[in-house]
Formats: C-alpha cells, structure tokens, sequence
C-alpha cells in the first residue's frame, strides 16, 4: 500500500522554540494532505488541511499563527509549532489520499519542556 | 453536521473469543465514506476497510468482518477468535466528497485481549 513517511518521530524541545515536522506521500503524489493531533488516550481532531500551492484550511480554533503550515510540493507537507508551549505537547499525525484511501504517518510525538 | 461515535469506549474479551466494536455515524450527505482503523500502542494508524455508501454489502476480510447497515447508520467491526496482537485502540471514522475528504474520526475503543 501506499506510505506516507513523517519524521521526526519524537522531538523534545524547549518551551519557546518552533519545531518542525515533515510529512511525505513516498510513492503518490498528494495535492492535499491532512494533519491532526491526538492527546494521550484521545481520538485525532482535525487541525487543518494542507493544500499544495496554496494556503492551508484550519480547523475552527486552531490558530494558523502557531501551527504554520507549508504544502510547497506534491510529496511534503510541513507543520511548524511556533514558540511552542508545553500545553502543545501532544501526537501529531499527518494524512494523504492515494485515491480513495488515506494513509497515515507514523505520527511525531511532540514534547514541549 | 458529520458525526462518528463509538459508544464502547474500553473492552477487554479472553483470547479466542469474538468481539464486536461498534460504530454509528451520523451525517446529511448522500455519498460518503466509511473507515475503521487500528492505532497500537507505537502509534500509527493502520488502514483496515474502506467502505462507500452505495456498498452494504458485509466484507470478511481472514478474522476481520464488518456489517455495514444504513437502515441504522452503523458500520460495526466484529474480530472472531481473538489474539493478543489485536490489542490496540480502534477507530471507526467518517469523510464524504462534499467536503474535502477530511476524514472525521470516532473516540475510538481500546481493546484488550486477554491471554
């Protein structure tokens, strides 16, 4: 089946600083991908859609200052957690669609200290 | 609005017994798509089904069935003869053409299978 391929898989990092996570489609193409977060023993909420070559869709309350999301090709997608909290410590997962199915990450747990 | 619960929100059954996980959905389109998938505890999503709307009929798939009824919205996840490595968190989750394929997800029921 299709994969899509997120790294890293854990970060620890300071509160204050901005992480970056990358999301590929290895061997699709993918004009919009998907990226969600899952608190610990909780389902996956919806942060926003990522649509190559244009703005991103956020979800309602999730601020797009905080959570910068860059689609600049077919194959990655970036979410980047600004002056990161430890309130932002949380799994991150991302999504694409090879045809009908949607396929996930390995997901990135973050750890703001 | 576009909805996905999964009532059972923790089971545990012994090995080798039959579990059924339930899922109901909510939602005013006429074309959409139906999802289960399994989250163990390294954290990846697992695809297991894709169901549409226009195909109820139930699929086997080895161990794995689904009964897909939209008389009653439910699109349920039965696992027959249990083994430990099914163990994980399961997601029943919702998304239709109208809306930019996002996918919807249930709370999603952790199973326990005892050995």
């Amino acid at each position: 089946g299709a994969v899509v391929s997120q790294h890293p898989s854990w970060v620890i990092c300071k509160s204050g600083t901005s992480v970056k996570i990358e999301c590929r489609s290895l061997d699709f193409q993918a004009t919009t991908m998907f990226w969600y977060r899952q608190f610990p023993k909780q389902s996956l909420m919806l942060m926003a859609t990522s649509n190559e070559g244009s703005k991103a869709t956020y979800e309602q309350g999730v601020e797009k200052d905080k959570f910068l999301i860059n689609h600049a090709s077919l194959t990655l997608s970036t979410l980047t957690v600004t002056s990161a909290h430890p309130e932002d410590s949380s799994f991150y997962i991302c999504s694409a669609r090879d045809g009908a199915v949607a396929f996930f990450g390995q997901g990135t747990r973050l750890t703001v200290v | 609005a576009q909805k996905v619960t999964q009532a059972q929100t923790e089971i545990s059954v012994v090995e080798k017994e039959d579990v059924t996980l339930d899922c109901v959905y909510e939602t005013r389109d006429t074309t959409y798509y139906l999802f289960w998938y399994k989250q163990p505890p390294s954290g990846e999503l697992v695809f297991l089904i894709r169901r549409n709307s226009f195909d109820e009929q139930n699929e086997i798939s080895g161990r794995y069935s689904w009964n897909f009824q939209k008389s009653t919205s439910s699109f349920n996840f039965t696992i027959t003869a249990s083994q430990v490595v099914d163990s994980a968190v399961y997601f029943c989750a919702l998304s239709d053409e109208n809306r930019d394929d996002k996918i919807i997800f249930g709370k999603g029921t952790r199973l326990h299978i005892l050995p």
